[in-house]
């Protein structure tokens, strides 16, 4: 089965620090682009980074860049989100979830079409005094 | 970045109807748009790909439809089922930004 399983939440200060993680099963981890997405209580989806598969390549959100460091290992099967300075507005859910892309060729042009389309169950990072 | 509006924000429908949800990014994407859904306290369920591509499992009364700025998702009967909160998300660049959500109920 595929399944993908965060864990690492809890409780921070403002100021604080934590260490999410995401451990996959079910498929080969190392050939697929990662993603990281947070829902703030009562709010929509947002978009948080993502990683390629050797994690050579990865990309942000403005707002998280340099506080937030998204990473992987290969040989644990393993996604990680390193949140610093951690603010009020940080807190929410954090799902891990596979970017899959389908490759096209389209008019002699190659199209990747990534689409998240395993999600874990999410683990929810509360920052407060 | 690519802002994504969806609209309506919230809709009621009755059973067996036909369900409409319009999604409208700020620059044109091609066919790089996603349908996600997600249900109260659930993690959201890939429905929709490239625009107008069914994720494999998904009922067949679900479509996808558009390309360049404006694309919508539609439900062929709504089934009691359907209740929940709808988002589109363009994958043409990062940030691959959502639409605001539309939380659709049952009349």
């Amino acid at each position: 089965e595929v399944q993908l399983v965060e864990s690492g939440g809890g409780l921070v200060q403002p100021g604080g620090s934590l260490r999410l993680s995401c451990a996959a099963s079910g498929f080969t981890f190392r050939s697929d682009w990662m993603s990281w997405v947070r829902q703030a209580p009562g709010k929509g989806l947002e978009w948080v980074a993502n990683i390629n598969q050797d994690g050579s390549e990865t990309f942000y959100v403005d707002s998280m860049k340099g506080r937030f460091t998204i990473s992987r290992d290969n040989a644990k099967n393993s996604l990680y989100l390193q949140m610093n300075s951690l603010r009020a507005e940080d807190t929410a859910v954090y799902y891990c979830a596979r970017d899959l892309a389908v490759k096209e060729v389209y008019y002699e042009t190659v199209r990747h079409y990534y689409h998240m389309d395993v999600w874990g169950t999410g683990t929810t990072v509360t920052v407060s005094s | 970045d690519i802002q994504m509006t969806q609209s309506p924000s919230s809709l009621s429908a009755s059973v067996g109807d036909r369900v409409t949800i319009t999604c409208r990014a700020s620059r044109r994407i091609s066919n790089y748009l996603n349908w996600y859904q997600q249900k109260p306290g659930r993690a959201p369920k890939l429905l929709i790909f490239a625009a107008s591509r069914l994720q494999s499992g998904v009922p067949s009364r679900f479509s996808g439809s558009g390309s360049g700025t404006d694309f919508t998702l539609t439900i062929s009967s709504l089934q009691p089922e359907d209740v929940a909160t709808y988002y589109c998300q363009e994958s043409d660049s990062t940030p691959y930004s959502f639409g605001q959500g539309t939380k659709l109920q049952i009349k």
